[in-house]
């Protein structure tokens, strides 16, 4: 299946900072890929859809100035939280879609706001 | 897309067969029911897909009835590092189709 990354793979900040987390496809062209996040003992929530050259399109409750996604190329989609509090610090998981409706996730990046 | 009900937690014991049951009583013509693996901390992993009867792969069996309304994976002589969350979804065969995961079942294997 297809491999993918993200980096950082955990990341402290103070509130009120920006951070931005990277998702990269490392051996398929992914013109779609999909950001989760994963509060401790929780199931994954689906948060937006990233597209490849257009904007994202997000679920509902997510709030999209808060959450940039930014998807300039097949190969790599980045997720900014901006003016992250502590309720934002979760776990956060990116995936892209195979051919067949299975998603192949990334390893996760863990976000903890001091 | 079909909401589906799994058992919230397992215990099994190493060397077993485990039998996970998924509901999906509104499953549409033209989903697919798939099966993921999570570890702590890390990102799910695809397990196994399929549409109807049995589906095998080097890892795990998947059991779909005739009515579709349900899945069964199986998974053959576990061991402790089988000890995950195992997710069950249902959607379209179409690649970019956003998944509604559920709760998920904790399996725990008991050495």
């Amino acid at each position: 299946g297809a491999v993918v990354s993200q980096h950082p793979s955990w990341v402290i900040c103070k509130s009120g900072t920006s951070v931005k987390i990277e998702c990269r496809s490392l051996d398929f062209q992914a013109t779609t890929m999909f950001w989760y996040r994963q509060f401790p003992k929780q199931s994954l929530m689906l948060m937006a859809t990233s597209n490849e050259g257009s904007k994202a399109t997000y679920e509902q409750g997510v709030e999209k100035d808060k959450f940039l996604i930014n998807h300039a190329s097949l190969t790599l989609s980045t997720l900014t939280v901006t003016s992250a509090h502590p309720e934002d610090s979760s776990f956060y998981i990116c995936s892209e879609a195979g051919d067949y409706n299975e998603q192949f996730f990334g390893p996760g990046t863990r976000l903890t706001v001091l | 897309l079909a909401k589906t009900t799994q058992p919230i937690s397992m215990d099994s014991y190493e060397g077993q067969e485990v039998n996970i049951t998924c509901s999906h009583n509104n499953i549409a013509t033209n989903d697919y029911i798939t099966w993921y693996q999570q570890f702590p901390s890390q990102g799910p992993r695809f397990i196994i897909q399929g549409y109807k009867t049995k589906v095998t792969n080097e890892v795990a069996s998947l059991f779909i009835p005739a009515d579709r309304k349900s899945s069964t994976l199986s998974l053959p002589r576990v061991s402790l590092s089988d000890t995950a969350v195992y997710y069950c979804l249902v959607g379209e065969y179409f690649g970019n189709e956003k998944l509604t995961f559920g709760t998920g079942t904790r399996l725990t294997i008991i050495p």
